[in-house]
């Protein structure tokens, strides 16, 4: 079985500081991992992912995130905060395994930046 | 390229009625799946057909049901609805035959069972 838990519900961060949303992960294998945000009265937009490689995977919007294996965790994180990054971001994951579509999400953190 | 689109973008049902939804998936990917978001369950997988075939499920009762055309276009279909079932619906395509494939949703369809 495959989940992933994002502890933080809500995360207020200040306009120009640095924002980090926190995913922790659980998969049989290899993960195959994601960062998605979602704007109000819309669907998801894919911001980045981790499939091999680098640890850092840098995505849209200036955001990047960190695999790390031996936590199970994979930070979305970014230098500075806008306002327009105020939204609802999900991580999600996946066995990387051929013939497994099933992502599976966290509950979703709430990203708001102050002003 | 078009992305994902879904129709209708909202609906209001009443219990006991049934509903279908489409998805036209990006062009060229064969394999669509469906999610349910709710505010009390998160995002939770229903199916995932490709090929007209169903190849994944996920939790949910006999009521939901999906099916894929030769185009790769995919309807599901929701019976006897319930006060439970109102939720945002989301499709995803993605290419298949990689094993690194991501999915790309569309824009959810928003169903209100009253």
């Amino acid at each position: 079985a495959q989940s992933v838990a994002q502890p933080e519900d809500q995360v207020n961060v200040a306009e120009g500081n640095p924002l980090t949303v926190k995913c922790t992960y659980s998969v049989s294998g290899n993960p195959y991992l994601f960062w998605y945000v979602q704007y109000p009265n819309r669907g998801l937009q894919f911001l980045l992912k981790y499939i091999t490689g680098d640890n850092l995977v840098k995505g849209s919007y200036g955001f990047e995130a960190e695999f790390n294996k031996s936590q199970t965790s994979f930070h979305l994180k970014k230098p500075s905060a806008l306002v327009s990054d105020s939204a609802l971001y999900f991580c999600a994951v996946r066995a990387l395994n051929f013939g497994n579509e099933k992502l599976t999400f966290g509950t979703g953190t709430r990203l708001t930046i102050i002003p | 390229k078009a992305g994902v689109t879904q129709t209708p973008r909202y609906l209001i049902k009443t219990r006991g009625q049934q509903v279908t939804l489409s998805c036209s998936p990006i062009s060229g990917h064969r394999s669509v799946s469906w999610y349910q978001q709710t505010p009390g369950q998160g995002l939770q997988f229903l199916f995932e057909y490709f090929s007209e075939t169903q190849r994944n499920k996920g939790n949910f009762p006999g009521r939901f049901s999906g099916r894929q055309f030769s185009n790769s276009r995919s309807e599901m279909n929701v019976s006897t609805l319930e006060l439970g079932d109102s939720a945002l619906y989301l499709c995803a395509s993605s290419l298949f035959g990689t094993v690194n494939n991501e999915q790309f949703f569309g824009p959810g369809t928003r169903l209100t069972v009253l």
